[in-house]
């Protein structure tokens, strides 16, 4: 169980173009979701946290209006880089955050992850 | 979020055990120890956590000191496949549940 799926896992756009990515929970409900950016031989960079019925919130420094984030439902949250450019191009990471129990096992699945490169 | 620093990267033979270890010496006493390993070009993955007590499940075993200063991840027989990027991270359960990650420790495991 506890998994999370990405589409696309890899894409390749234009500068100036919009991209949207998509990650869903598939066999749990997740009330939160992050998403995540890492460059090469880099750690993750956490950009969102993503509340389900409600807005993002972002980390300093990222840009809200150039990575837009929906959480429409309690298994599914988007991301558009709006605008792309090269600069843009590194690997999105999402994940969704599994609570269970009355004490709560709180946990984070990660979906495998999209790569996007920016032309 | 309490801070760790973990060795830079570590070579371990096939069959062996491989113990990494993870310093946390700002921990508090609500902040839980969570092991998660990437494996190249794919997302994290969910090894293992805990607050106090050793922890065990079917990938690994969980060792934090009594003094929860530090923590060591046990991974019982080392395979080709556990080569990966291992990161500890220590949080508190809040209403965010948001992971902050570092560098990690790079683990090598040889033939």
């Amino acid at each position: 169980g506890a998994v999370v799926s990405q589409h696309p896992s890899r894409v390749i756009c234009k500068s100036g173009t919009s991209v949207k990515i998509e990650c869903r929970s598939l066999d749990f409900q997740a009330t939160t979701m992050f998403w995540y950016r890492q460059f090469p031989k880099k750690s993750l960079m956490l950009m969102a946290t993503s509340n389900e019925g409600s807005k993002a919130t972002y980390e300093q420094g990222v840009e809200k209006d150039k990575f837009l984030i929906n959480h429409a439902s309690l298994t599914l949250s988007t991301l558009t880089v709006t605008s792309a450019h090269p600069e843009d191009s590194s690997f999105y990471i999402c994940s969704a955050r599994y609570l269970a129990g009355r004490m709560g096992t709180d946990t984070q699945y990660f979906g495998p992850g999209t790569r996007l490169t920016v032309l | 979020d309490a801070k760790t620093t973990q060795p830079t990267s570590m070579d371990c033979a096939e069959g062996r055990a491989a113990n990494l270890p993870c310093n946390h010496s700002t921990i508090s006493g609500n902040e839980y120890v969570y092991w998660y390993r990437q494996i190249h070009s794919q997302g994290p993955q969910y090894i293992i956590h805990g607050l106090k007590n050793n922890e065990t499940n079917e990938m690994a075993s969980l060792i934090i000191t009594e003094d929860r200063k530090s923590s060591t991840l046990i991974l019982p027989h080392a395979t080709l496949r556990d080569t990966a990027v291992y990161y500890c991270i220590v949080r508190v359960p809040d209403s965010w549940g948001k992971l902050q990650f570092g560098a990690g420790t790079q683990v090598v495991v040889t033939p």
